[in-house]
């Protein structure tokens, strides 16, 4: 139990256009979801926090208006990487806290991004 | 603030080998820590976690020790196999309904036959 299901697992995309991940819990409701950023041989960086209903609470140094959170639901959570730049390409990973286990977080698989 | 040290990878063991990650942490309170592993192509999942002072958490064979004096949760198996072939993250939280996770930069273990 406890699954997030992510998609795309990866995507290729022209530098100056828009990727939307999504993140789904198939079998819980994610009040809160975590959005990670991971470079090669870096940690696993948190980007942002979203609440369903609310607007996400971004991180020192991330750009709210690069990276659009929406959590409109408690089984959905999208982040849209909009005019992407090589720069952009990276691993982004989302996350949930699982509420009925206590500590657990539940991860997606991951989405490899890659701007050309 | 708060922060976590692992060590540097890839380790490359053979099978039935004694592993060893180590992992220190910088908290200012008295987090959780955990562990977890990704294998390629998946996604993160939890490894094993301990969440006070010389709690042992363990899975799969893998064990780690909450050591408040040291600031370590080193990550120990006595016997590693080709499957447990992965990235392990070392990770702590602050805890409470609030807290997120804070992880290392991951070590690679490749173990061969």
């Amino acid at each position: 139990g406890a699954v997030v299901s992510q998609h795309p697992s990866r995507v290729i995309c022209k530098s100056g256009t828009s990727v939307k991940i999504e993140c789904r819990s198939l079998d819980f409701q994610a009040t809160t979801m975590f959005w990670y950023r991971q470079f090669p041989k870096q940690s696993l960086m948190l980007m942002a926090t979203s609440n369903e209903g609310s607007k996400a609470t971004y991180e020192q140094g991330v750009e709210k208006d690069k990276f659009l959170i929406n959590h409109a639901s408690l089984t959905l959570s999208t982040l849209t990487v909009t005019s992407a730049h090589p720069e952009d390409s990276s691993f982004y990973i989302c996350s949930a806290r699982v509420q009925r286990s206590g500590y657990g977080y539940t991860f997606g698989s991951g989405t490899r991004l890659t701007v050309v | 603030g708060n922060s976590v040290t692992q060590m540097e990878g890839p380790v490359t063991l053979s099978e039935e080998a004694f592993l060893t990650i180590n992992c220190t942490y910088t908290a200012t309170g008295y987090p959780s820590l955990f562990w977890y592993v990704q294998y390629p192509g998946e996604g993160l999942q939890l490894l094993l976690k301990a969440t006070k002072a010389d709690d042992k958490g363990s899975n799969k064979g893998f064990e780690a020790t909450y050591r408040k004096e040291t600031t370590s949760f080193h990550l120990e198996k006595g016997s590693v196999q080709v499957s447990d072939s992965a990235v392990y993250f070392c990770a702590l939280s602050e805890g409470g309904s609030q807290g997120n996770l804070i992880f290392g930069k991951g070590t690679k273990l490749s173990v061969k036959p």
